[in-house]
């Protein structure tokens, strides 16, 4: 069965300190990855997506990027770190529109 | 580009009223809609999904919703809540045309009372 692992759960990081958030798939091959950002009482906001390895879209500017090293493997990244960037951060994958979105766990990210 | 809007921010229902929560998209084709379901602190699990075929849709926990393309809606209802309904509801649509990528509403918090 697929599983997605993501992680740290919590985080709380400096302004201007660096970002690193790892999301892994397990038991399926080249799925569509997405990061989403949820903010409080702003739904989830989508920030990047990836059909296949090393190639992102983003979906908005933003003081984040985005890497895809191996096909399961995702990764959301900052060099430096904003107060606006506090969230709650969710990868998710799936193999299409017709398919479910399938979401890790999510990490709290808290920038002081 | 598709946007969903979620006119209520929280709605609060008696355990064993009934439910309905709204959701309004805007997209010019034939759209992919969802609605997921989330826990305090937990990622999103999917309720159900409309793509095509049958207007009115069952998914997983009791909950159903109808697919209105002369109102561009896709309200999610109950006949019963329980406690455990309690919870964020979030809607979703996809473009057939745009990978698997999905945009999400603002969200709707559950409240039930006993």
């Amino acid at each position: 069965s697929q599983t997605i692992h993501q992680w740290p759960a919590t985080l709380v990081q400096p302004v201007g300190s660096p970002l690193s958030l790892e999301c892994t798939v397990e038991g399926t091959s080249n799925p569509n990855l997405y990061w989403y950002r949820q903010a409080a009482g702003r739904g989830l906001q989508l920030l990047f997506y990836s059909v296949g390895i090393g190639q992102i879209s983003s979906e908005v500017p933003q003081n984040l990027s985005a890497s895809r090293p191996q096909d399961r493997q995702f990764i959301l990244s900052s060099k430096k770190l904003l107060l606006s960037d506090s969230g709650f951060y969710l990868c998710a994958w799936n193999k299409g529109i017709s398919s479910p979105l399938h979401f890790g766990n999510g990490t709290r990210l808290t920038v002081t | 580009a598709q946007s969903v809007t979620q006119p209520d921010i929280h709605i609060t229902v008696s355990e064993g009223a009934s439910l309905e929560l709204r959701c309004n998209y805007s997209y010019g084709a034939t759209p992919y809609l969802f609605w997921y379901v989330q826990s305090p602190g937990q990622g999103l699990q999917l309720l159900l999904k409309y793509f095509s075929g049958d207007t009115l849709v069952q998914g997983i926990k009791g909950f159903e919703a109808e697919f209105k393309r002369s109102q561009s809606s896709f309200n999610l209802r109950k006949p019963s809540v329980h406690w455990s309904d309690a919870a964020e509801y979030f809607c979703a649509v996809g473009a057939g045309n745009q990978g698997g990528k999905l945009i999400f509403g603002q969200g709707t918090e559950l409240s039930v009372k006993p």
